[in-house]
């Protein structure tokens, strides 16, 4: 079967960096999203990774390794507004949907 | 670029009744799908419509239907309704090419059931 793994909750504090992981078994890969969610809204688009390594994009980096089926996404210099549910999906080569995980919800503490 | 958009944005319906939602995906996508998602879930499939055609069914009941117009809106319906169908309805509109699969989301139609 299709699967993505990622943490439930995770709490930070206003300031400091947090990662977020995310564990994918899917047959066939064409590329990892990563969107934010804010309670309430549309998910919006952060990143893509389809090859192996870093990608930075200001306070927000993803990393992907498609041989261990893993994807992180690094946020620094944490902001309240930061405080969003992260998702992970994954493209497959066929079936011509997103492969979602369930999201991570993001608590910043002040 | 004009966004994705939903309509209505927010609904309120009694058990047994039908729903029909619409969506108008970013000009140019021909790729729309649509998404439930219930408080602390994550984005469950329903289905994808790619000029006209849909190509991919999640694991709904047959009360959940769609179809695509060749202007490439959509619209999804829900018979019968039930408590359980409240919900955020979320479309998400796509290029879906070999090399471009990125979604972009409309608001969402909040559906209340009572």
């Amino acid at each position: 079967g299709q699967n993505i793994d990622q943490p439930t909750e995770m709490t930070a504090t206003e300031g400091a960096i947090v990662q977020i992981n995310c564990t994918y078994q899917t047959s066939g890969f064409n590329g990892l999203f990563w969107y934010q969610q804010h309670a309430g809204e549309a998910p919006t688009f952060l990143s893509y990774n389809v090859l192996d390594g870093l990608e930075e994009k200001g306070r927000f980096s993803s990393f992907l390794s498609r041989s261990k089926g893993y994807s992180y996404l690094l946020l620094k210099e944490l902001q309240m507004k930061d405080s969003a549910s992260y998702l992970c999906a994954v493209g497959t080569d066929s079936n011509y949907q997103l492969i979602w995980g369930a999201g991570t919800k993001l608590i910043i503490k002040p | 670029k004009a966004g994705v958009t939903q309509t209505p944005r927010y609904l309120i319906k009694t058990r047994g009744q039908q729903v029909t939602l619409s969506c108008s995906p970013i000009s140019g996508h021909r790729s729309v799908s649509w998404y439930q998602q219930t408080p602390g879930q994550g984005l469950q499939f329903l289905f994808e419509y790619f000029s006209e055609t849909q190509r991919n069914k999640g694991n709904f009941p047959g009360r959940f239907s769609g179809r695509q117009f060749s202007n490439s809106r959509s619209e999804m319906n829900v018979s019968t309704l039930e408590l359980g169908d409240s919900a955020l309805y979320l479309c998400a509109s796509s290029l879906w090419t070999a090399t471009n699969n990125e979604q972009f989301f409309g608001p969402g139609t909040r559906l209340t059931v009572l």
